[in-house]
């Protein structure tokens, strides 16, 4: 079973500039979270769906993060414009259909690096 | 709210002892709780979780955990620790009252060194 994909591994952009991240969930994986985990800390929930519709994203800062999953499979997670405190590396994870009791599985990340 | 906290930043155990991570919890309703294990350059690997039924629960590579609902924890163990267990570990909370609809929270994580 293929896992999680996520392009690029790495990225450096400067500050102000504006980046996107791409997630391919497991085969039939209906929930989709993309995480934030700034080094030192634990993974921050920035938004969660199910299928194509938003979950949770209360965490989300929604002035310059934006996130989209069109056709219930492939997402991608934008930041425009990209500020230092960004730098982190940004997890997408999918679980099967249920009631909140499925373990996530996560793909290696995106590590971003703002300069 | 709901939150997680991993009071120990490092634990420390020599190869063959036995290891404890420690978590505990506070939801408002019945906790959904999960272990997760992070090596260097790699995403998150599921352990375990709790959902209802035993309390103590089995998972991936030997460990299990106890789950103590009069203490509020969910403490990671394994009887004799290997070098390869040196990872870093996350306790994950959601609240089972809002299903699929309820955030999880990671905790800070616990960085496990295991000394040959």
């Amino acid at each position: 079973e293929a896992g999680v994909a996520q392009s690029p591994r790495y990225k450096i952009i400067e500050k102000r500039q504006s980046v996107a991240f791409w997630c391919n969930p497991i085969s039939g994986h209906a929930t989709l979270y993309w995480y934030q985990q700034i080094l030192g800390q634990g993974p921050k929930l920035l938004i969660q769906f199910q299928n194509n519709g938003v979950v949770d994203d209360s965490q989300l800062p929604k002035d310059r993060f934006s996130a989209e999953r069109l056709k219930g499979v492939d997402s991608t997670l934008k930041i425009q414009p990209a500020k230092l405190e960004d730098s982190a590396v940004y997890l997408c994870a999918s679980s099967a259909p249920g009631q909140g009791n499925n373990e996530q599985f996560f793909g290696p990340g995106t590590r971003l690096t703002v300069l | 709210a709901q939150s997680v906290a991993q009071p120990e930043d490092q634990v420390n155990v020599a190869e063959g002892n036995p290891l404890t991570v420690k978590c505990t919890y506070s939801v408002s309703g019945n906790p959904y709780l999960f272990w997760y294990v992070q090596y260097p350059n790699r995403g998150l690997q599921f352990l375990l979780k709790y959902i209802t039924g035993d309390n103590l629960v089995k998972g991936s590579y030997g460990f299990e955990a106890e789950f103590n609902k009069s203490q509020t924890s969910f403490h990671l163990k394994k009887p004799s620790a290997l070098v390869s267990d040196s990872a870093l570990y996350f306790c994950a909370v959601r609240d089972g009252r809002y299903s699929s609809a309820s955030k999880i929270i990671f905790g800070s994580g616990t960085r496990l060194s295991i000394r040959p």
